[in-house]
């Protein structure tokens, strides 16, 4: 079966410092990987996605991430934190069409950003 | 803008009674959408996965005549939460699968249920 873990429940970050946001999964084969982000009280909105090729994705909003194999990671970044990117950003694991498109969520880690 | 509509986002109700939420996909069928779960300050549970022309398939630990799944049309999709309680109280998510057979998901703007 496959599983995400987030280890950091929550993180602040002070505007236009750095962020990275961690995730590791587990699963039996090559995964598709998710980021997804949600605002208070709103659905989800897709970041980035890893399916195949450059390990090293770019996403919306400035939002990077790149899959390790190895570590089994698939790790958020962003040079530079602007106010509006307080949320919650969960990391996904799925394998496509074979496994009925379910994804499997982490539990997420909230981010505040001071001023 | 959204692909995937729920409808209401929000709704309040006494206890006993029933709530219907529908999601809707936008300028695509699904044949399949997952209803989601969320807790506050919790992650999303997937609950069932809603089949166009068939039964819906529960998750492990979900009360199927609980949350009644429906999926009427290639673009409609309802859970009825039936005799609510205030532990439904919730945050219920829906989603459709992208079509690109990669697992990528369309979410609703979901809804969030208060039961008194």
């Amino acid at each position: 079966a496959q599983s995400v873990t987030q280890p950091d429940i929550h993180i602040t970050v002070s505007e236009g410092a750095s962020l990275e946001l961690r995730c590791n999964y587990s699963y039996g084969a090559t995964p598709y990987l998710f980021w997804y982000v949600q605002s208070p009280g709103q659905g989800l909105q897709l970041l980035l996605k890893y399916f195949s090729g450059d390990t090293l994705v770019q996403g919306i909003k400035g939002f990077e991430a790149e899959f390790k194999r190895s570590q089994s990671s698939f790790n958020l970044r962003k040079p530079s934190v602007h106010w509006s990117d307080a949320a919650e950003y969960f990391c996904a694991v799925g394998a496509g069409r074979a496994a009925g498109n379910k994804l499997t969520f982490g539990g997420g880690t909230r981010v505040l950003v001071k001023p | 803008g959204a692909v995937v509509s729920q409808h209401p986002s929000r709704v309040i109700c006494k206890s006993g009674t029933s709530v219907k939420i529908e999601c809707r996909s936008l300028d695509f069928q699904a044949t399949t959408m997952f209803w989601y779960r969320q807790f506050p300050k919790q992650s999303l549970m997937l609950m069932a996965t809603s089949n166009e022309g068939s039964k819906a398939t529960y998750e492990q630990g979900v009360e199927k005549d609980k949350f009644l799944i429906n999926h009427a049309s290639l673009t409609l999709s309802t859970l009825t939460v039936t005799s609510a309680h205030p532990e439904d109280s919730s945050f219920y998510i829906c989603s459709a699968p992208s079509g690109l057979g990669t697992g990528e998901l369309f979410f609703g703007e979901g809804s969030r249920l208060t039961v008194l």
